[in-house]
Parts: structure tokens; C-alpha cells; sequence
């Protein structure tokens, strides 16, 4: 168990629908990072937070939107939906941002999204 | 020219075999080096985390950084059939600034250890 935690675990929604996925980093940690990985794909940065602030933006889609709050959880928005979009989606947080010590990430158990 | 080159196997040993997993690697500004493990379906767990050169140990897992050929490898020591998954290197810079920012990933090799 990494510490970091995931909800939902699963997902199925119809094309053209938005949901929202919610992530909790370790306690501790100030940085949080989304990632797309689809069936048989590697992992796809989408973006980063630090501390609330938005630090660096991987191939996101303008549909796809994020934030990080106070009490430093993270909730990623994926709006419009299509059936590409159908994939597993991870959250992982570290204590300090890439390019800095302590910058190791840790993995959630993910969201399966099931688009129809 | 992609900046992380990773085979992506499959890769296939018998079990108690010595397994050898690399990395290329095109910015001679990475410092910060990563290994994960990813079991199918599963969040990616870290195994090894090495700053700069050198290698470094965990049980039966080590990791080498060679930055003057930008090679990394792991290698894994009397596999084992639970052994068997994706394993992926990421890496990124020391500077803290704009797309340095971002960890850098391979696309993962897939192991398979027999029994």
C-alpha cells in the first residue's frame, strides 16, 4: 500500500458525460501528478500540482481539467466524453516536485474509466 | 529521437535466472533515476531510486547508473515467478524549471519468469 488513495475504483459513463476523479496524496507529500495509461499503452503524464499551485502540464486535453485543494487532495475532470478516453487514470504524489530530492512518486491503485 | 529508449521485450527467463533490464537516455541533464514495477492493471510501485552514478542495492535488486554512456540498468537476482511484470525506468533533471519539471518515462519492458 503506497499511501496514496483512489476513488472510484471503477468507473462506467456514457459517451458525451463528465465525471470526476478524486485522489489523496501521502500524508505528507505536497506534489501530485495525473496520469492517462489506456489498454496496453505506457503512462501518459497529464499534469502536475505542488502545494495548490499548478506546476507543469503533460499532453492534457482541453477537456480534461484539475486542481489541487487546501487540504492538498486532488480531483481530475474529464468533461465531454469520449470512448478513447476509456482508461486507467493514476494519481501519484511525492514530497517535493520533479527535478528536486525527495521527488520520488507514489502510486495509486488507479481508476478503471469505462466509456460506453 | 525519443528521450527515454526502453525495450519493450517481452522478456522470458527461467525462474532463479539473473535478469538484466536497461535504459538509454538522450539528456546528459538527468540526475534523478527511477525504477518501477507494474503488475498488470496495478498502480506502478517503485523499486529503486538512485541520484547521479553509481548502484545501488536492495535485496535481490540493483541498480546501476553509467551517466557518461547514458545507460541504466537492473538487474534482478534469483528471479522469481512473482517477479513477473512490467518494469519501467523514469528520470529527470536537477533543474526545477518549466518541462524539467516532468518525469520522463520509458514505456516498459514486459517480464515473464517461468517456473
Amino acid at each position: 500500500d503506497s499511501g496514496v488513495t483512489q476513488t472510484p475504483k471503477h468507473l462506467i459513463t456514457a459517451t458525451g458525460q463528465r465525471v470526476t476523479l478524486r485522489c489523496s496524496p501521502r500524508s505528507g507529500d505536497l506534489s501530485v501528478y495525473w496520469y492517462q495509461q489506456s489498454l496496453d499503452q505506457g503512462l501518459q503524464f497529464l499534469i502536475q500540482y505542488y502545494n495548490g499551485e499548478e506546476r507543469a502540464k503533460g499532453n492534457i486535453l482541453e477537456r480534461f481539467s484539475a486542481q489541487q485543494f487546501p487540504d492538498l487532495h486532488s480531483e481530475l475532470n474529464l468533461s465531454s466524453l469520449e470512448l478513447g478516453d476509456s482508461a486507467l487514470y493514476f494519481c501519484a504524489s511525492s514530497v517535493a516536485e520533479t527535478g528536486t530530492g525527495r521527488s520520488e512518486q507514489y502510486f495509486g491503485p488507479g481508476t478503471r474509466l469505462t466509456v460506453t | 529521437q525519443k528521450e527515454v529508449e526502453q525495450d519493450p521485450g517481452p522478456l522470458s527467463v527461467p525462474e532463479g535466472a539473473i535478469v538484466s533490464l536497461n535504459c538509454t537516455y538522450s539528456n546528459s541533464a538527468f540526475q534523478y533515476f527511477m525504477w518501477y514495477r507494474q503488475y498488470s492493471r496495478k498502480g506502478p510501485e517503485l523499486l529503486m531510486y538512485t541520484y547521479s552514478s553509481g548502484n545501488k542495492e536492495d535485496g535481490r535488486f540493483t541498480a546501476q547508473v553509467d551517466k557518461s554512456s547514458k545507460y541504466i540498468s537492473l538487474f534482478i537476482r534469483d528471479s522469481q515467478p512473482s517477479d513477473s511484470a512490467t518494469y519501467l525506468c523514469a528520470m529527470s533533471s536537477l533543474y526545477n524549471a518549466g518541462n524539467n519539471r516532468k518525469l520522463i518515462w520509458g514505456l516498459g519492458t514486459s517480464l515473464a519468469v517461468n517456473p
